[in-house]
């Protein structure tokens, strides 16, 4: 079945510093989606694709449709403390019903 | 906007009771609806699709007898968990979509159940 591997499975990196995750996937997909999830809360769109190739900003996220359309790319500049969560990486299948399967996420601890 | 509810935010019952979780989309109508289970330390994964007005659609594994799904209108589904069991203890996420097939999935807070 499809599956969407993340890497790295955790990070620990100090304030200010710069994040760099990926996501990658056995089969093509036409839209890229991330998620950001808080602890014991729902996740939370950060960013979505719709074309291969496709470089979106949103603040301090930027996120990259892969040429390929199997691989994701999601950066965080100057790293601070609430940027602290898992970060999923998510795709829609199954045809019209738009179904959405999640990546393992990366887990991100910001060290103030 | 794109707000979605769920309660309880968390309930705790004993092995062999059921437990109702809603799912609300406060301002849009959402013609579908999407329950999620989220093990700990684990990503999402997909339980089942509601429509409203129709039967839900489960995936592969998932019982559609211990899992009762009702969307009976364009803002509220509900995910019955019938005769719980500890293993059934996890996190469950609703999400919803409006009408356009590329428009997001909004998603709840989750439910924590645990079951004794």
């Amino acid at each position: 079945g499809q599956q969407l591997n993340q890497s790295p499975q955790s990070m620990f990196i100090q304030e200010g510093e710069d994040v760099s995750m990926n996501c990658t996937s056995s089969s093509i997909f036409n839209t890229w989606l991330w998620y950001k999830q808080d602890p014991g809360e729902g996740p939370v769109l950060l960013i979505a694709l719709y074309k291969a190739g496709e470089l979106t900003s949103n603040g301090r996220l930027t996120a990259q449709f892969g040429i390929t359309r199997k691989d994701s790319f999601l950066n965080i500049s100057a790293s601070i403390p609430s940027d602290v969560g898992i970060y999923f990486c998510a795709g829609p299948y199954g045809g019209a019903t738009n179904k959405l399967i999640f990546g393992t996420g990366t887990l991100l601890a910001v060290q103030p | 906007g794109a707000v979605v509810s769920q309660h309880p935010s968390r309930v705790i019952c004993k092995s062999g009771t059921s437990v109702k979780i809603e799912c609300r989309s406060l301002d849009f109508q959402a013609t579908t609806m999407f329950w999620y289970r989220q093990f700990p330390k684990q990503s999402l994964m997909l339980m089942a699709t509601s429509n409203e007005g129709s039967k839900a659609t489960y995936e592969q594994g998932v019982e559609k007898d211990k899992f009762l799904i009702n969307h009976a209108s364009l803002t509220l589904s509900t995910l019955t968990v019938t005769s719980a069991h500890p293993e059934d203890s996890s996190f469950y996420i609703c999400s919803a979509r409006g009408d356009s097939s590329r428009e997001t999935q909004y998603f709840g807070p989750g439910t924590r159940l645990l079951v004794l």
